[in-house]
């Protein structure tokens, strides 16, 4: 499985535009990457997958670069609320790897008023 | 939908001591697994299960055992506990047995083993 890099915690305000990005150097072919929030006291939740390019939702996009050796979660707008760990995943699209979901200790937001 | 629920809350152990922490998802979700998370260290896979009768080990599975004996169930237990166990026990399902990036997990058990 890949190993991924995070910053190990983020600052920001209400209302910017906040951009974590996961570096994961020896993704191959058929890997997927996921992204959960995790808020103190609480199981993690899924935000967001993608393999290349760019996915948006609700929540998030997901920046995908061509080599895909990187993306970037990207959060528009924070809020106070949104002060939580994040963290990047990658496994890959088939059985048995891919029962094994990776969480490493993730990016601690901290959003300012 | 309840979604994923997790038995009891909190916990305290003595050295020695058994337990069963459980775990029930109403989604009808046919993969399920057990996490534990530690200050500094992220979630660790303990045990998953891909449905009814499989069960698989994961990063950590030392100390614990696992049985699926229905789609809604996944009891984790301790047979001994010991103080390296005290941790926060995250239970999770996803719709996907073969790709479960999407996981829905339970509010989590707090363990103390003294």
């Amino acid at each position: 499985l890949a190993k991924t890099t995070q910053p190990i915690s983020m600052d920001s305000y209400e209302g910017q535009e906040v951009n974590i990005t996961c570096s994961h150097n020896n993704i191959a072919t058929n890997d997927y990457i996921t992204w959960y929030q995790q808020f103190p006291s609480q199981g993690p939740r899924f935000i967001i997958q993608g393999y290349k390019t760019k996915v948006t939702n609700e929540v998030a996009s997901l920046f995908i670069p061509a080599d895909r050796k990187s993306s970037t979660l990207s959060l528009p707008r924070v809020s106070l609320s949104d002060t939580a760990v994040y963290y990047c995943l990658v496994a890959p699209n088939y059985g048995g790897a891919t029962n094994k979901l990776i969480f490493g200790t993730g990016t601690l937001l901290a959003v300012q008023p | 939908n309840a979604g994923v629920t997790q038995t009891p809350k909190f916990q305290v152990l003595k050295t020695g001591q058994s337990m069963t922490l459980q775990c029930a998802q109403d989604m009808n979700h046919e993969y399920m697994s057990w996490y534990r998370q530690d200050p500094g260290m992220g979630l660790r896979l303990i045990h998953y299960s891909v449905g009814a009768g499989i069960t698989d080990q994961g990063e950590v599975p030392n100390g614990y055992n696992v049985s699926r004996s229905t789609t809604e169930d996944f009891p984790l237990r301790l047979l001994s506990a010991a103080p390296s166990q005290t941790s926060v026990y995250f239970c999770a399902s996803s719709h996907d047995r073969f790709f479960p990036y999407e996981q829905y997990f339970g509010p989590g058990t707090r363990l103390t083993v003294t």
